[in-house]
């Protein structure tokens, strides 16, 4: 199974900031690529596929690049409601895998 | 606009199989070339990828699982369902369904508690 892991596993940060979220996949991955949200109680929310596609409807200051085994995911200036736990997870190969999640909080 | 839902009981006794039920609506499970999903996610815990399956019935399952899982679907009913044999207290969790490969959407989830 491809691994995925994400740095860090907690974020503190204040609005406006400019954050970025790293994951790394234990082998190539291409493009093959997501990136969710999760909010407390609520289920994840596709933020971004194929690495860098942002899903329709997420704001534009949510951003992603990479390929191959190294992928971020940035938050140009970050708004309230952006605390929240971040995942990736490939789609690569089966099985599907996630990385362990980047809570990220308010300082 | 897509949705689905989840459903199914809330508390399952150790050794027993736990069994779910995604319903969707807003559009046909057959119509277009998706995978539809199970992931799960134990209280205060990351996110695993149970399995998939195509509304043909091809199925693609977690290995750490696989022996005790099966997912089926329904075309008739616009519904896929998951069943997970010998449950213990670590298949506690939110169970979600879900669009794709990369999901979505997702339903809202539900909570299986394993306990006797």
């Amino acid at each position: 199974a491809i691994r995925m892991t994400q740095s860090p596993s907690s974020l503190s940060a204040s609005t406006g900031d400019r954050v970025t979220i790293t994951c790394r996949a234990s082998q190539g991955i291409s493009s093959y690529l997501a990136w969710y949200q999760q909010k407390p109680g609520k289920a994840p929310k596709l933020l971004i596929y194929a690495a860098s596609t942002l899903q329709s409807g997420v704001p534009s200051r949510f951003s992603g690049s990479g390929s191959g085994t190294d992928f971020t995911l940035t938050i140009s200036c970050l708004q309230s409601e952006d605390f929240a736990t971040y995942y990736c997870q490939q789609y690569y190969s089966y099985p599907i895998t996630f990385g362990q999640g980047t809570r990220l909080e308010i300082k | 606009q897509l949705q689905l839902q989840e459903s199914g009981p809330g508390l399952v006794k150790p050794s027993e199989t736990l069994s779910l039920t995604c319903t969707v609506s807003g559009g046909s499970i057959s119509s277009s070339s998706y995978y539809w999903g199970w992931i799960r996610q134990p209280p205060g815990k990351g996110l695993e990828w149970i399995g998939s399956i195509y509304y043909s019935g091809s199925t693609y399952y977690n290995p750490s699982l696989k022996s005790r899982v099966t997912i089926s679907v329904d075309t008739s009913k616009n519904q896929f369902s998951l069943k997970l044999s010998s449950v213990t207290a670590a298949d506690t969790a939110v169970y979600y369904c879900a669009r794709g490969n990369w999901f979505d959407p997702w339903g809202q989830g539900t909570l299986v508690t394993v306990s006797s």
